[in-house]
């Protein structure tokens, strides 16, 4: 099993949607959590880190669930230029190595 | 520019061949990662450098594969006897002491074909 687990999509949502993304993770002792951003054939860039108290930055909200090992991404309005793959990360046990998804791809069309 | 640097940027081989990439972190970060990306993968561990000491590596990293940061700055990916199946890109990282995975910052990536 995978150590963090990601629907892979795609998810094709029309401008002005509202999408969710989840991911799940296997190890109870992982510390950081974060969702990265990538565009196609481009490194991956940070979104935002996800803490348990739950986040906002703008249209971006994710939460986290330490109990289920869950973590979600809501995009709310979403724009053409929200059309990437989303990266759950979670921070490997070792403290070094970050553990990415597969990603979940996005697609915003007018 | 003074992000992490990395080249060549496109490596195009023969099967067999050898290949050596190069990343250059951002000037101060003492900790150095390296990543391959499949597609359709996210990004894999591969190693991790605190200034020159290579502290972790991935079982990924076969013996074909070998990584060195001689001086604590910047670092080589070495890989021997390419097979297809490291086709990929190979992503370099830094991060500066004491963060986590807010203040890692990645490289543009190094695309490797082998033909």
């Amino acid at each position: 099993r995978k150590e963090v687990e990601q629907d892979p999509g795609p998810f094709n949502v029309p401008e002005g949607a509202t999408v969710a993304f989840n991911c799940t993770y296997s190890n109870s002792a992982s510390q950081s959590f974060f969702w990265y951003r990538q565009d196609c054939r481009k490194e991956p860039k940070l979104l935002m880190s996800v803490y348990s108290s739950g986040n906002e930055d703008g249209r971006f909200t994710a939460q986290l669930n330490r109990a289920s090992q869950y973590i979600s991404l809501l995009i709310r309005d979403s724009k053409l230029s929200d059309s990437a793959t989303y990266l759950c990360v979670v921070n490997a046990y070792s403290g070094y190595a970050l553990n990415f998804g597969k990603g979940t791809s996005l697609l915003v069309t007018p | 520019d003074t992000g992490v640097s990395q080249n060549p940027r496109h490596k195009i081989t023969k099967r067999g061949q050898n290949v050596t990439f190069r990343c250059d972190p951002i000037s101060e970060h003492n900790r150095l990662y390296w990543y391959r990306q499949t597609l359709g993968q996210g990004p894999e561990f591969l190693t991790y450098f605190q200034n020159e000491a290579q502290l972790e590596k991935s079982r990924l990293l076969s013996d074909r594969f070998s990584a060195e940061r001689p001086k604590g700055s910047f670092s080589t990916l070495e890989i021997q006897r390419t097979e297809q199946g490291d086709s990929a890109m190979y992503l370099c990282a830094s991060s500066p002491e004491g963060s986590s995975g807010n203040t890692i910052y990645f490289g543009e990536g190094s695309w490797l074909t082998v033909v």
